[in-house]
């Protein structure tokens, strides 16, 4: 079956760093995808991964390891205003549907 | 102008109800989607439209009734729901394009059926 996992719940502190980690198991891989949504707010585009290796984009990064079937999200110099859910997706090549994890709801406390 | 925007942002119908949700994209993109988001549950595609023609129904009930009348605007439809179709739904829209998928959504009708 299809199947992405991401851990329900973080806490960090303002100022840190924070991982999240994404694995994920589906019969074909076209790319994947981070999403950010904040409580009762649209789910934003983060990031999109579709070869291996690590692309930052200012505070943000995103690695992927096709091989192992995961990825990360990587928050640097956390602010409040991070405290979200973050949401993984992965394209695997099924006519636009992709398949989502539950998300991670991620709290930063100052 | 945000890029995508949906209305209304919340919505109360009983079971007998015939309302409809409507999504609006000012971002020239060539597809649109609906989504339902419920709690701890992932998001659950709906309907695809691309270029106006549907291309992807996952076996929603027909109780929900798409519409995509051009490229820019989309409807959800909603006649004699249940409870269970309690839920955010969001409105998507993307290029479409391979290499360029990615989603831009809307805000979301907060909808409760009672």
């Amino acid at each position: 079956g299809q199947n992405i996992d991401q851990p329900t719940e973080m806490t960090a502190t303002e100022g840190a760093i924070v991982q999240i980690n994404c694995t994920y198991q589906t019969s074909g891989f076209n790319g994947l995808f981070w999403y950010q949504q904040h409580a009762g707010e649209a789910p934003t585009f983060l990031s999109y991964n579709v070869l291996d290796g690590l692309e930052e984009k200012g505070r943000f990064s995103s690695f992927l390891s096709r091989s192992k079937g995961y990825s990360y999200l990587l928050l640097k110099e956390l602010q409040m205003k991070d405290s979200a859910s973050y949401l993984c997706a992965v394209d695997a090549g099924n006519n636009r549907k992709l398949i989502w994890g539950l998300g991670t709801s991620l709290a930063v406390n100052p | 102008e945000t890029g995508v925007t949906q209305t209304p942002r919340h919505l109360v119908m009983g079971m007998t109800n015939k309302k409809s949700l409507k999504c609006e994209q000012h971002l020239g993109h060539n597809a649109m989607y609906w989504y339902k988001q419920s709690a701890k549950k992932p998001l659950e595609l709906m309907f695809v439209y691309s270029l106006e023609e549907r291309v992807e129904n996952n076996s929603v009930p027909s109780r929900f009734s798409p519409e995509c009348p051009n490229s820019s605007h989309l409807f959800l439809h909603l006649h004699t729901l249940q409870p269970e179709d309690s839920a955010l739904y969001l409105c998507a829209s993307s290029q479409d394009r391979q290499g360029d998928e990615k989603l831009f959504f809307g805000s979301g009708t907060q909808l409760s059926v009672l």
